[in-house]
């Protein structure tokens, strides 16, 4: 079993509607999550951390996080053309150092 | 900030040459990271570096694969002898210690190519 597991997709959506990503991880002692955005032939970057139980808001982004569960979620409103994207989950599992696992990333399609 | 800088973009060479990727941290950050992204496996890490000192290189793939960190502003990542198999995208990535500070920032990555 591997530490982050994602949905490989792709994921499709219309241009305007919500993409919900999700992606589980096996540590239960887990306590910081990443959502990255990648384009293609781009590097990795930072679109959201969350590290407490419920959701974390920021514009049109919002993580959800159910440590209970073991799940963590990117809900994308409105969503644009623009968020065409492999979104990769990260977690800090051994919460020693900052060594994060990734998962191999939702490919994410809004058709105008 | 100038951000993570690494070189070369782009590395193409034949099977059996030494590849020495090269990696510039954000100025101030006390950790370094060292991943390889390929279509099948997607992101992994090879290893990573505390203080210019390496903590778990568990992910090295073998001794093939070597890393150096001599200061705060340097490391390597060496493949010697190169192998098709190691072509990928390698990538550097920075952080600062600390719970909310332990966003990765990542480099624009190496383009490998082993023919």
């Amino acid at each position: 079993q591997k530490e982050v597991e994602q949905n490989s997709g792709p994921l499709s959506v219309p241009e305007g509607a919500i993409a919900s990503l999700n992606c589980t991880y096996s540590d239960r002692g887990s306590q910081s999550f990443f959502w990255y955005r990648q384009y293609s032939g781009k590097s990795p970057e930072l679109i959201m951390s969350i590290y407490s139980n419920g959701d974390k808001e920021d514009g049109r982004f919002t993580a959800q996080l159910n440590k209970a569960s073991q799940y963590v979620s990117l809900l994308i409103r409105d969503s644009q053309p623009s968020d065409s994207a492999t979104y990769l989950c990260a977690v800090n599992i051994r919460n020693t150092g900052n060594q994060f696992y990734f998962g191999t990333g939702t490919s994410l399609t809004v058709i105008p | 900030d100038a951000g993570v800088i690494q070189s070369p973009r782009h590395e193409v060479t034949e099977m059996g040459q030494e590849v020495t990727l090269r990696c510039k941290p954000i100025s101030g950050h006390d950790y370094l990271f060292w991943y390889r992204q390929t279509m099948m496996r997607g992101l992994e890490l090879l290893i990573y570096f505390n203080n210019n000192v390496p903590i778990d290189d568990s992910g090295m793939p073998e001794d093939r694969f070597s890393a150096k960190m001599p200061n705060a502003s340097f490391s390597t990542l060496k493949i010697q002898p190169s192998e098709p198999r190691d072509s990928a995208v390698y990538f550097c990535a920075s952080s600062l210690a600390g719970r909310t500070q332990e966003t990765q920032y990542f480099g624009p990555g190496t383009r490998l190519l082993v023919l």
